[in-house]
């Protein structure tokens, strides 16, 4: 049972504009919730991540909304960049347990 | 150096074989994970480790096993490996101090061809 989600397998977006990658879970034990950014032939690395008491987290480009109610997560990206082509993978955490990925989702930024 | 390291980067072995994959970690976290990518199934959690003496398994534990052989060692054994194994495989640690900032730091994986 899949208890993390990410719906679309795959977006493209023209540079400068803006990226919205989607996640959605179905834990509502869940409190803490990261993106990770993986490029082909390496392993995935730490993006962003926000706590389930915040509803948004912003780090330069890259912004985290979560919407408890709705159990769903989005991470935007503004401006996009070409070096922002990659996999993102959404997870999800009850703190001191065992990490949930989602399916990944594969961003293509078009110069 | 790299914080997280897998060993072999690239394995093509035969039905049947027993392999084992080797990761090692610099970070001294206590908590290690095995994972594996299918294409379309994002990562799926093989076994893990919280401690030396911990070892869990995960959602696809099934033909694998695994050894803690130290804080820094975390082995993923195929006992008899099949063609369904083949896919990209993902150590990774975690401070496991149940801080809010926690989170995982991944090795550069193995890919894994069972023929």
């Amino acid at each position: 049972d899949q208890q993390v989600k990410q719906n679309s397998p795959s977006l493209s977006v023209q540079e400068g504009r803006i990226s919205i990658l989607n996640c959605d879970y179905t834990n509502s034990m869940f409190d803490y919730f990261l993106w990770y950014k993986k490029y082909p032939a390496e392993g995935p690395t730490f993006l962003i991540s926000i706590s389930s008491i915040k509803d948004k987290n912003e780090d330069g480009r890259f912004t985290v909304f979560l919407n408890k109610s709705a159990k769903h997560l989005s991470l935007h990206i503004v401006p996009s960049q070409p070096g922002d082509s990659a996999v993102y993978f959404c997870a999800a955490i009850r703190t001191g347990n065992q990490f949930y990925f989602g399916t990944g989702t594969s961003l293509t930024v078009i110069p | 150096d790299a914080d997280v390291t897998q060993t072999p980067r690239n394995r093509i072995t035969k039905t049947g074989k027993r392999i084992m994959l080797e990761c090692s970690q610099t970070k001294g976290h206590d908590r290690m994970y095995w994972y594996r990518q299918d294409p379309g199934l994002g990562l799926q959690l093989i076994y893990y480790s919280f401690d030396v003496k911990d070892i869990n398994k995960g959602e696809i534990s099934d033909g694998y096993s695994v050894s803690r052989q130290a804080q820094a060692k975390f082995s993923l054994s195929l006992e008899s490996a099949i063609p369904n194994q083949t896919a990209l495989y993902f150590c990774a640690t975690s401070e496991g101090d149940g801080r809010e900032q926690e989170t995982q730091y991944f090795g550069p994986g193995t890919r894994l061809l069972v023929l």
